[in-house]
């Protein structure tokens, strides 16, 4: 079993269109947790860390759920400007080492 | 505003060469990494770095070497290329605050192994 699993996708949605993604994690002692975004042939970048109260920041709303071990990834309103490979990213071990998730790709159409 | 550069970004070798990626941060970052993404596999992590003079290996270690010699600094080497090589290299650096990690990555380099 993969350490942090996604749906690659592609999530094909229409402009304005709620879209959720989800990702699950292998190792219970994991520490934090990440969405990264990935445009096609540029490097990840940070979307938003994820608590475990749930956090908001603009449209997007990650969630963490650790009894279950998996993480959510809510955008609303999508834009065409959404449309990347998102990242599920988890650490644990210490050495502040990351395990990434091989990403769900998203595809916002007019 | 560099944050952190990674040369070359572009380099096609031949079986057998060896080469040195350079990734240099100017964050005054202790921990550093190099990872591969290749299609399908996501990001693995080669090897990384807590601090000056450290290095450890990673997920995919084979065929690489590391050297932290100056904080800003983590070179990764290939003594041997070999075709399974060919891959897309992220450096990156981070730093703990709050018990919490947050890394910036480098623009990537291409490497092609033929």
């Amino acid at each position: 079993r993969k350490e942090v699993e996604q749906d690659p996708g592609p999530f094909n949605v229409p402009e304005g269109a709620t879209v959720a993604f989800n990702c699950t994690y292998s190792n219970s002692a994991s520490q934090s947790f990440f969405w990264y975004r990935q445009d096609c042939r540029k490097e990840p970048k940070l979307l938003m860390s994820v608590y475990s109260s749930g956090n908001e920041d603009g449209r997007f709303t990650a969630q963490l759920n650790r009894a279950s071990q998996y993480i959510s990834l809510l955008i609303r309103d999508s834009k065409l400007s959404d449309s990347a490979t998102y990242l599920c990213v988890v650490e644990a071990g210490g050495g502040n080492k990351l395990t990434f998730g091989t990403g769900t790709q998203l595809k916002v159409e007019l | 505003n560099a944050g952190v550069t990674q040369t070359p970004k572009f380099r096609v070798l031949k079986t057998g060469q060896s080469m040195t990626l350079l990734c240099a941060q100017d964050m005054n970052h202790e921990y550093m990494y190099w990872y591969r993404q290749d299609p399908g596999m996501g990001l693995r992590l080669i090897h990384y770095s807590v601090g000056e003079g450290t290095t450890a290996k990673g997920e995919v270690p084979d065929g690489y070497n590391v050297s932290r010699l100056k904080k800003q600094n983590f070179l990764l080497g290939l003594e041997s290329a070999a075709p399974s090589q060919t891959s897309v290299y992220f450096c990156a650096s981070s730093y703990n605050q709050g018990g919490r990690n947050t890394i910036y990555f480098g623009e990537g380099s291409w490497l092609t192994v033929v």
